[in-house]
Order: structure tokens, then C-alpha cells, then sequence
């Protein structure tokens, strides 16, 4: 099961939105409705944002949101704050056996 | 509060073993599955399988089978993963996370760094 593909990178200025895609295969994001998003700050353990690639956990401001077209999920983050800045990696249930698949990660840095 | 407490950091040689601890509290330990993911040093996290601390079953990664082994101990609320015949690619954060959403991971343990030196 190859790693779901992601942007390496991405920015935008405070107050600002930036959109991360994740895209996969029909084995995977366009087979499944279980694509989480997390949140990685450096030397942190990552942090669950979006599950089942729209709801968002307890605590979760709604500045953070997931989506998905076919093969490919996408998670926006709005109005941009300087505490966003972090490493975000996308998940999908596989069904298979490897059943679950991380994203190759993006950096997203709020100039 | 809910939380999973990992055990601390490992030197390990080539060709050894080791076993990282994963301390649940804060939440029935038997509801919900417990996870293993890991990322090495600068890179993406990587899964590498499940446990159910109710039943004990199991599922790996095709990556680790055979040199991975999960288990729990439900009367102290704890998880493990062993890895075996360790390699310097192995060096990397070992995390366990509970699976409380379906196919989520909510809960992450703090990680555990193991090294694999000579």
C-alpha cells in the first residue's frame, strides 16, 4: 500500500485559508469515508483534527475542516493563526491488509 | 483525565529486541482498540498495527509481520509492542494511540524514541 500524497508544503498569511489535498486511489480515500486528519507540532505527538473526513473531535475550532471529491480528501484551515503552523498528515482506512495509510505530510507555515 | 503514558527512551544494539509500554487511564482500557504508529527521524508516520486489548486480537502491517508482536495486559491497563531483530532503520519514535472514532486515531501516547546503534 503506497503512502497517500500530499503537498510538501504550504502557507498563507494570518487570517488567511489554506487548503491541503491528500490524494489516494479507490482502495483507499475513494472507497472509504474514513479519512482523518493530524496536527504534528515539532517534537509533539500528532493530534487528531478531522475523522471520517468531515466531523471534527471535542475542541476542534470549526476554523478546521475535511472534505472529499473521488479519490482525493482535502482539509482547509481558515482564518490562519500563527499556532496552525505545523506538520499535518492525512489517514485513510485501507480495507486491505495494510488497512490503514498515513499521507506523506505537509508543512504549513503562516508567513 | 484520558491518556496514554508510554515508557522511556531505548538504546538498542543491531539484531536486538525491545518492548515499549503503553499505560492507559481515564477511559475503560478494554473499549477501544490500541494502535501503533511510528515515525523516523524527519519522516512520515508509518502504522503498524492493532490491538484489541479486550479480545487480544491482532493486525499488522504486511511491513512487520513476523517481527512484530502486540499484546496487553488488561489488569493494569497497559499495551506493549515488541519489535524484534532491529535494524538502524528502525531507530525512530514509536507512538500507541487509542482508536475511539471509527478508524481514528484520538488519544496518542507521548512516543517513545528508540535508537538502534552498534
Amino acid at each position: 500500500q503506497s503512502a497517500l500524497t500530499q503537498p510538501p508544503s504550504a502557507s498563507g498569511s494570518p487570517g488567511q485559508s489554506v487548503t491541503i489535498s491528500c490524494t489516494g486511489t479507490s482502495s483507499d480515500v475513494g472507497g472509504y469515508n474514513y479519512v482523518s486528519w493530524y496536527q504534528q507540532h515539532p517534537g509533539k505527538a500528532p493530534k487528531l483534527i478531522i475523522y471520517e473526513v468531515t466531523k471534527r473531535p471535542s475542541g476542534v475550532p470549526d476554523r478546521f475542516s475535511g472534505s472529499k471529491s473521488g479519490n482525493t480528501a482535502s482539509l482547509t484551515v481558515s482564518g490562519l493563526q500563527a499556532e496552525d503552523e505545523a506538520d499535518y498528515y492525512c489517514n485513510s482506512y485501507t480495507g486491505s491488509n495494510n488497512p490503514y495509510v498515513f499521507g506523506t505530510g505537509t508543512k504549513v507555515t503562516v508567513l | 483525565q484520558v491518556q496514554l503514558v508510554q515508557s522511556g527512551a531505548e538504546v538498542k544494539k543491531p539484531g536486538a529486541s525491545v518492548k515499549v509500554s503503553c499505560k492507559a487511564s481515564g477511559y475503560t482500557f478494554t473499549g477501544s482498540y490500541i494502535h501503533w504508529v511510528r515515525q523516523a527521524p524527519g519522516q512520515d508516520l508509518e502504522w503498524m498495527g492493532w490491538i484489541s486489548p479486550n479480545s487480544g486480537a491482532t493486525k499488522y502491517a504486511q511491513k512487520f509481520q513476523g517481527r512484530v508482536t502486540m499484546t496487553r495486559d488488561t489488569s493494569i491497563s497497559t499495551a506493549y509492542m515488541e519489535l524484534s531483530r532491529l535494524g538502524s532503520d528502525d531507530t525512530a519514535v514509536y507512538y500507541c494511540a487509542r482508536e475511539a472514532f471509527p478508524k481514528a486515531f484520538d488519544i496518542w501516547g507521548q512516543g517513545t524514541m528508540v535508537t538502534v546503534s552498534s
